[in-house]
């Protein structure tokens, strides 16, 4: 099993919809959880990064961690078309990150 | 802040040669730094950890000896792929990890081409 799940999708929306993007990991020992967006033949970018559970905004998108349930979300608000990428989340503890295997989404107009 | 740039963005060299891909953080320093390797719509591969005045760690089934890791430096790590052949084709993109935060962050990749 690995050590953080990652539905890949493809997943396919209308402009405008709510978009949520899930994993989930094992490890209980990780302290930083990100989100990262990879635009197809670019290198990640980090969108969201946080340290506790909670909930962190930023702009269209909102991050979400329980760490009891071991689960975070994405979420995007007004998904646009520009947001069609895939999505990485990440968790990482004493230096080193675990990635998820991403998951696609396409933004339809 | 916490730019990291790879250079070159895109190599096209003939089977057999040598080719180094620098990896810089601009604006933080990073004790750590990783090599990725991506297949189209596949997700990020490590190969190695490559951490500044030490030597590099390698995923297992990565060659090290074709992969040659530097960090002489907490800005600057260079891959270097000796006798490229045309498998070795591929996307390879660092990352440098913010030693205050945790958190990598990647550099735009460098798409390597072997004839």
């Amino acid at each position: 099993q690995k050590e953080v799940e990652q539905d890949p999708g493809p997943l396919s929306v209308p402009e405008g919809a709510i978009v949520s993007l899930n994993c989930t990991y094992s490890n209980s020992a990780f302290q930083y959880f990100m989100w990262y967006r990879q635009y197809s033949r670019k290198g990640p970018e980090l969108l969201m990064y946080t340290y506790s559970s909670g909930n962190k905004e930023d702009g269209r998108f909102t991050a979400q961690v329980d760490k009891s349930s071991k689960y975070i979300s994405l979420f995007i608000r007004d998904s646009q078309p520009s947001d069609s990428a895939t999505y990485l989340c990440a968790m990482a503890n004493a230096g080193k990150s675990t990635f998820g295997d991403g998951t696609t989404l396409t933004v339809k107009p | 802040g916490a730019v990291v740039s790879q250079h070159p963005s895109r190599v096209i060299c003939k089977s057999g040669t040598s080719v180094k891909i620098e990896c810089r953080s601009l604006d933080f320093q990073a004790t750590t730094m990783f090599w990725y390797r991506q297949f189209p719509k596949q997700s990020l591969m490590l190969m190695a950890t490559s951490n500044e005045g030490s030597k590099a760690t390698y995923e297992q089934g990565v060659e090290k000896d074709k992969f040659l890791i530097n960090h002489a430096s907490l800005t600057l790590s260079t891959l270097t792929v000796t006798s490229a052949h045309p498998e070795d084709s591929s996307f390879y993109i660092c990352s440098a990890n913010n030693d205050n935060t945790d958190t990598q962050y990647f550099g735009p990749g460098t798409r390597l081409t072997v004839l």
